[in-house]
Formats: C-alpha cells, sequence, structure tokens
C-alpha cells in the first residue's frame, strides 16, 4: 500500500520563477494538505483541497495556488519565487476532514530558490 | 492566537536513559494534540494522538504522552531511549472543531543521542 508520494524530491529555482510541486495521497485518502517547512521550523498548513475545491487556507499570499484532480492528486503551485519560499514542501493526505483521519505525511519535496 | 510551544530546541540523552520532551498550547478550549517525528530526509510520523478521555495516551515505538490541562502540557515520554529514536519530534495542535488538516506546529525538539 503506497504511502503518499511527492515530487520531485529536490528542485532548484531563480527568484521570479514559477513552480509546480506534485502530490499522490495514501490510498483510500481524498483530502490532501499542504504545509511548508522553513528550515529549522515546525510546518505551516498552506491550504487543504478536498472534492477539488481549496476548502481551508492558511496565511499564505495569492502567489501560493493548488489544484485537486479527480483521483484525489494535488498540485502546489508558486508564482513569482522569493528566496524566502526556499523549503521543504509537505504534503498530507487524509481519509475526510474529520479530527480522527489523522494525517500521512510524504517525505516533501525541497524547494531551493536562487 | 492558537500557538503550540516547544520550550527545547535540542535535548541529548544517552542510550537507555529515560526522556521526556515538552510541549505547551494555548487554545481557547480544550485542543486535539499529537505528536510527530520526522528523521532526517523524511516526512513527518504520528506517534500518538489525545483527543479526549484518558490523559495518558500510548504510541508507536513505546514512547507515550500525558495531557495535563492545569499545566495547559502534554509532554512526550519515554521509559529507555534507543538510539534509532534520535531525529526530530514535533507536537502540535488543532481546534476540537472537527478540520483535521489544520493543524498548528510546535518549532520542533531536535534529539540527539550519544551511545
Amino acid at each position: 500500500d503506497a504511502g503518499v508520494t511527492q515530487s520531485p524530491t529536490h528542485l532548484i529555482k531563480t527568484r521570479g520563477q514559477q513552480v509546480t510541486l506534485r502530490c499522490s495521497p495514501k490510498s483510500g485518502h481524498d483530502t490532501v494538505s499542504w504545509y511548508q517547512q522553513a528550515l529549522g521550523q515546525g510546518p505551516q498548513f498552506i491550504f487543504q483541497y478536498y472534492e477539488e475545491e481549496e476548502r481551508q487556507r492558511g496565511n499564505f499570499p495569492d502567489r501560493f495556488s493548488g489544484h485537486q484532480f479527480p483521483n484525489y492528486s494535488s498540485e502546489l503551485n508558486v508564482n513569482a519565487l522569493l528566496l524566502g519560499d526556499s523549503a521543504l514542501y509537505l504534503c498530507a493526505s487524509s481519509g475526510r476532514t474529520g479530527f480522527n483521519s489523522p494525517l500521512h505525511f510524504g517525505n516533501g519535496t525541497r524547494l531551493t530558490v536562487t | 492566537a492558537q500557538s503550540v510551544t516547544q520550550p527545547d530546541i535540542h535535548i541529548t540523552v544517552s542510550e537507555g536513559a529515560s526522556l521526556e520532551l515538552r510541549c505547551n498550547y494555548s487554545y481557547g478550549a480544550t485542543p486535539y494534540l499529537f505528536w510527530y517525528v520526522q528523521s532526517p530526509g523524511q516526512g513527518l510520523q504520528l506517534l500518538l494522538k489525545y483527543f479526549s478521555g484518558d490523559t495518558l495516551v500510548q504510541g508507536i515505538k513505546g514512547f507515550e504522552a500525558e495531557f495535563k490541562r492545569s499545566q495547559s502540557s502534554f509532554n512526550l515520554r519515554k521509559p529507555s531511549v534507543h538510539w534509532s529514536d534520535a531525529a526530530e519530534y514535533f507536537c502540535a495542535g488543532l481546534p476540537n472543531t472537527g478540520t483535521a488538516s489544520k493543524l498548528t506546529f510546535g518549532t520542533g525538539t531536535r534529539l540527539q543521542v550519544t551511545l
């Protein structure tokens, strides 16, 4: 049973560029959330997708956008990259939005902006 | 504002010694609380969770945590640490409103285990 898979594992981009990160949820899960983990910090919630719609959003600018596909996989897009966007981006999936379906995390995509 | 605080950035213990990692929370009502572990280059793995009921929660890998409402704490413990426990540990909270995804994480405690 495959867990949460993310691609690519590492990425290097230049300031001002755009990036797309991808996530496939754990089998049987239909809800995907994205987190940003800066170096030495805990993960911070970006947004959550369920039924192909953004359901919740954290304190991130509109440069951060996402999408969920009918097969429940998801993409995170970041436009006009800033140096401060360098971080580990974690995708997490769950069975439902309820509290009793804990999050399962992928290994993340390490984004470096130069 | 809702927050989770982990006062210790870095802790070193000897293999076989006991471990306690501290976590304090600040929420309007008692939140749901979680402990996650992150090994280098890996995602986060759930160790245990507290929703309600028994204040002593058992988790995987021999970990347990105790919820203390009077101290707004949810400390993680292990009686005997193994070298493989070296990792980053995160405490996280969630308002008890039934939405699982929007966890608030602490800044983490890095555990080093000496042989």
